[in-house]
């Protein structure tokens, strides 16, 4: 069973650009969450999606930013016009269903995007 | 909103010894969480341990909670080498698929 699968692993873009980064959630997992993790710092929330619907953007920046899960396929992050501030590692987790008490939140490898 | 946050940011001990870390949080908590992160990679997870617990062990870990302190630690029992990484708490307000709340991590050296 795999992991959670991110890629790319490293995205370089020119300010200005766009960035899309996917995230592809463990089998059998249908929720994902998308964090951002600046140099030396822990990782900040972003958002929260269930196949079709974004449950929670809360830590999603409003312009610029949009994220997405299809019915089919992985989920994307993307980030449009990008700035050097936007230069982080960011990670995707998953998570099986809501029921229960606890859902343990399995991890990717990350993207670390470069913005020159 | 709660922001956990760790101390020491930074700590070296020699092989063998035992390395403890703190983590405080600021809101109301359904459970935390431990995360190693090495070098360049992703989050592994460690414990967890819920609102309601005081104590836990999982192998050479032990994590304690006192939440009238808001507080935890993270006790590495006999460390070795293959533990130098970061460590994060995570905090969660509800039960079930929730966001978690990083605290801003322990980067712990371990010295052969």
């Amino acid at each position: 069973n795999a992991g959670v699968m991110q890629n790319p692993r490293h995205l370089v873009r020119r300010r200005g650009q766009e960035a899309r980064l996917r995230c592809s959630p463990m089998k059998g997992h249908s929720h994902v969450y998308w964090y951002r993790q600046l140099p030396e710092e822990g990782l900040k929330f972003m958002v929260y999606l269930q196949k079709e619907n974004i449950i929670d953007e809360s830590g999603m920046p409003k312009e610029r930013f949009s994220a997405e899960f299809p019915k089919e396929g992985p989920s994307i992050l993307r980030i449009q016009q990008v700035v050097r501030g936007d230069s982080a590692a960011y990670f995707c987790a998953s998570s099986q269903t809501s029921g229960g008490d606890y859902n343990e939140q399995f991890f990717g490898p990350g993207t670390r995007l470069t913005v020159l | 909103s709660q922001q956990g946050e760790e101390d020491p940011q930074a700590l070296s001990i020699q092989e063998g010894e035992n390395a403890t870390m703190n983590c405080s949080y600021k809101t109301s908590i359904n459970n935390l969480q431990w995360y190693r992160q090495n070098s360049g990679r992703g989050l592994v997870h460690l414990i967890l341990i819920r609102s309601n617990e005081r104590e836990k062990h999982s192998g050479r870990l032990r994590v304690t909670l006192d939440t009238s302190k808001k507080s935890s630690s993270l006790l590495i029992t006999a460390s070795r080498a293959a533990d130098t990484a970061s460590y994060f708490c995570a905090t969660s307000r509800r039960q079930g698929a929730q966001k978690l709340v990083f605290g801003q991590g322990t980067r712990l050296t371990i010295n052969p």
